[in-house]
């Protein structure tokens, strides 16, 4: 069974950083690319960010790019997210998740709270 | 940048109501268009892919169609566990990259 596994969430100040970690289980995490996606609250979902298996090719949505960092850890069956200058807007669940075409797995999400 | 446009947003149904969901693309993206099904609390989760293609252990009253900027998510007889909301997807092969409808909220 596929499993994802997310933490690293939490209320930071703006302009702060957090980095989010997601631990997989239950495929081949190096044979897969990877992506983050996020929720507002009440909101619908964006994607920020795709990886590809190797950690070479990034992805990003024009909303986090030069601020957010997507990597992994093959050896340890984990995909990052390095948060920087964060905003209010970045307020949100943020979803790790298997593939990058469709997206076939999901985590159960992180609340990440940008506040003053 | 390729738009994608859900409507409604909402709709009222009973169970056992034939239900259909509309996602718009501002130009021709083939087939390369998912949909996901969202409940409260939870994560989505993947019902069709590439516009008709049923994920597996996807009941099959649930059905995709259209392609280049017309697509439909189908649910031909409502259960009481449908009620949720839904996302059409658009996915651009060359580079990845994600781009969701603002959702449909099937409620009762």
């Amino acid at each position: 069974e596929v499993q994802l596994v997310e933490s690293g969430g939490g209320l930071v100040q703006p302009g702060g950083s957090l980095r989010l970690s997601c631990v997989a289980s239950g495929f081949t995490f190096s044979s897969r690319a990877m992506t983050w996606v996020r929720q507002a609250p009440g909101k619908g979902l964006e994607w920020i960010s795709s990886l590809g298996r190797n950690g070479d090719d990034t992805y990003y949505a024009d909303s986090v790019r030069g601020r957010f960092t997507i990597s992994r850890d093959n050896s340890k069956n984990t995909l990052y997210l390095q948060m920087n200058s964060l905003i209010a807007e970045d307020t949100a669940i943020y979803f790790c998740a298997k593939d990058t075409w469709w997206v076939t797995s999901w985590g159960q999400g992180t609340l990440v709270t940008v506040s003053s | 940048d390729i738009q994608m446009t859900q409507s409604p947003s909402s709709l009222s149904a009973s169970v056992g109501d034939r239900v259909t969901i509309t996602c718009q693309a501002s130009q021709d993206i083939s087939n390369y268009l998912n949909w996901y099904q969202q409940k409260l609390g939870k994560a989505p989760k993947v019902l069709i892919h590439d516009a008709s293609n049923l994920e597996t252990g996807v009941p099959s009253r649930f059905s995709g169609g259209g392609s280049g900027t017309h697509f439909t998510l189908t649910i031909t007889s409502l259960q009481p566990e449908d009620f949720a909301i839904y996302y059409c997807q658009h996915y651009e092969k060359g580079r990845p990259s994600l781009t969701f409808g603002g959702g449909t909220r099937v409620e009762t």
